[in-house]
């Protein structure tokens, strides 16, 4: 199975600030990966989808890079609402997710 | 709108069996491949299962091959999780996800606790 690592694993931040979650892939997965919120009790949402396509009604703060193995979701200017905690997904071969980002309030 | 809805989540002692139900609208269902995903307690998301649009092509988790049975019924566009021999590691949270090349929609979940 392809192990998806993300970092951190937590962080805090304030509202405004510019957050970049990283994950990494254990072997390539071209541009199949999306990336998830969730909020306490909540299912995941989806924010992006081939690694750099974001859903439609997803905020433009939000956005994705990379390819291969290494993967970016950047927050460009951090809202309240955005203190979740964020999922990476593989869906190259048989889907599997990394271990989460939490992002708190500072 | 894409609506998942779960059901049939629960307590149940070790060794025990459930079913969970997915009840799909707002699209094609047979069109759709469908997953099963699950949470345990404050940890993070775990692929369960998958089926294609057809039923031609099932997948498992090792954690739950020999165990669970995933299938679907494309009349009444509904998907389903057998679950069989539950243990306590499988306390969790489970969602339906209708997967697609454009990320996956998913249900609200419903809750299975497997305790004495």
């Amino acid at each position: 199975a392809i192990r998806m690592t993300q970092s951190p694993s937590s962080f805090s931040a304030s509202t405004g600030d510019r957050v970049t979650i990283t994950c990494r892939a254990s072997q390539g997965i071209s541009s199949y990966l999306a990336w998830y919120q969730q909020k306490p009790g909540k299912a995941p949402k989806l924010l992006i989808y081939a690694a750099s396509t974001l859903q439609s009604g997803v905020p433009s703060r939000f956005s994705g890079s990379g390819s291969g193995t290494d993967f970016t979701l950047t927050i460009s200017c951090l809202q309240s609402e955005d203190f979740a905690t964020y999922y990476c997904q593989q869906y190259y071969s048989y889907p599997t997710f990394g271990g989460g980002t939490k992002v708190e309030i500072k | 709108e894409v609506q998942l809805v779960e059901s049939g989540g629960g307590l149940v002692k070790p060794g025990g069996s459930l079913r969970l139900s997915c009840a799909a609208s707002g699209f094609t269902f047979s069109s759709y491949s469908m997953n099963w995903v699950r949470q345990a307690p404050g940890k993070g998301l775990e692929w369960v299962s998958s089926i294609s649009s057809s039923s031609s092509y099932i997948y498992y988790a090792d954690s739950v091959k020999g165990r669970f049975t995933i299938s679907r019924d494309n009349a009444k566009n509904s998907l389903y999780l057998q679950m069989n021999s539950l243990r306590a590691e499988d306390t969790a949270v489970y969602y339906c996800a209708r997967g697609s090349q454009k990320g996956w929609d998913w249900g609200q979940g419903t809750l299975v606790t497997v305790s004495s």
